[in-house]
């Protein structure tokens, strides 16, 4: 059972407007969640986080939004570069004292120049 | 420079031949993770460890062993590797709060014939 949801495997952007990346969750016990950006050849590394007890985080281009009553969070990348042209995975972590951090299953932004 | 360093990068290796994939990381981390990166399901958890000697499994810990005798190695270990661990296989690791977020590994690209 999939707990973290991305249903749009990929997504085309022009250079320069904005890049939405919807992920949807299952699991109302998530507290913390988190944007990991992934080029091939790479491990994933770590883009933003939001707290549950906020609904916005902003850093520089990035803004991730959440939406706990739809169990829904984005994020937004204004103005989208071609170097942002990766593989994005939101993650959520779970509840309890495990640390553990459950994916979903990526989208691939390609920003066209 | 902080980094979690995974050999090999590449493996070809023939069913039922045991193979280690080795992990380590020099920023003094409590917690680390092992994942496995396949199309389609995202990257799912195979076993972690929140402290030296305290291991614990996963979501998909089936055919995988992992010892942490050190703080800072963290080695994945296949007895009888099979057709379905081909993957690509990443190492994490953590202070134990996940706000802080993950530092992954390259990652091993993992091919049983």
């Amino acid at each position: 059972d999939q707990q973290v949801k991305q249903n749009s495997p990929s997504l085309s952007v022009q250079e320069g407007r904005i890049s939405i990346l919807n992920c949807d969750y299952t699991n109302s016990m998530f507290d913390y969640f988190l944007w990991y950006k992934k080029y091939p050849a790479e491990g994933p590394t770590f883009l933003i986080s939001i707290s549950s007890i906020k609904d916005k985080n902003e850093d520089g281009r990035f803004t991730v939004f959440l939406n706990k009553s739809a169990k829904h969070l984005s994020l937004h990348i204004v103005p989208s570069q071609p170097g942002d042209s990766a593989v994005y995975f939101c993650a959520a972590s779970g509840s309890g004292a495990t640390n553990k951090l459950i994916f979903g299953t990526g989208t691939l932004l390609a920003v066209q120049p | 420079e902080a980094q979690v360093t995974q050999n090999p990068r590449y493996l070809i290796t023939v069913t039922g031949k045991k193979l280690t994939v080795t992990c380590s990381q020099n920023m003094n981390h409590e917690y680390m993770s092992w994942y496995r990166q396949d199309p389609g399901l995202g990257l799912r958890q195979i076993y972690y460890s929140m402290n030296v000697e305290v291991t614990d499994k996963g979501d998909v810990p089936e055919g995988y062993k992992v010892s942490r005798k050190e703080k800072r190695n963290f080695p994945l270990i296949l007895e009888s590797p099979s057709p379905n661990q081909t993957s690509l296989y990443f190492c994490a690791s953590s202070p134990n709060r996940v706000t802080f977020g993950y530092t992954f590994g390259s990652g091993t690209r993992l091919t049983v014939v």
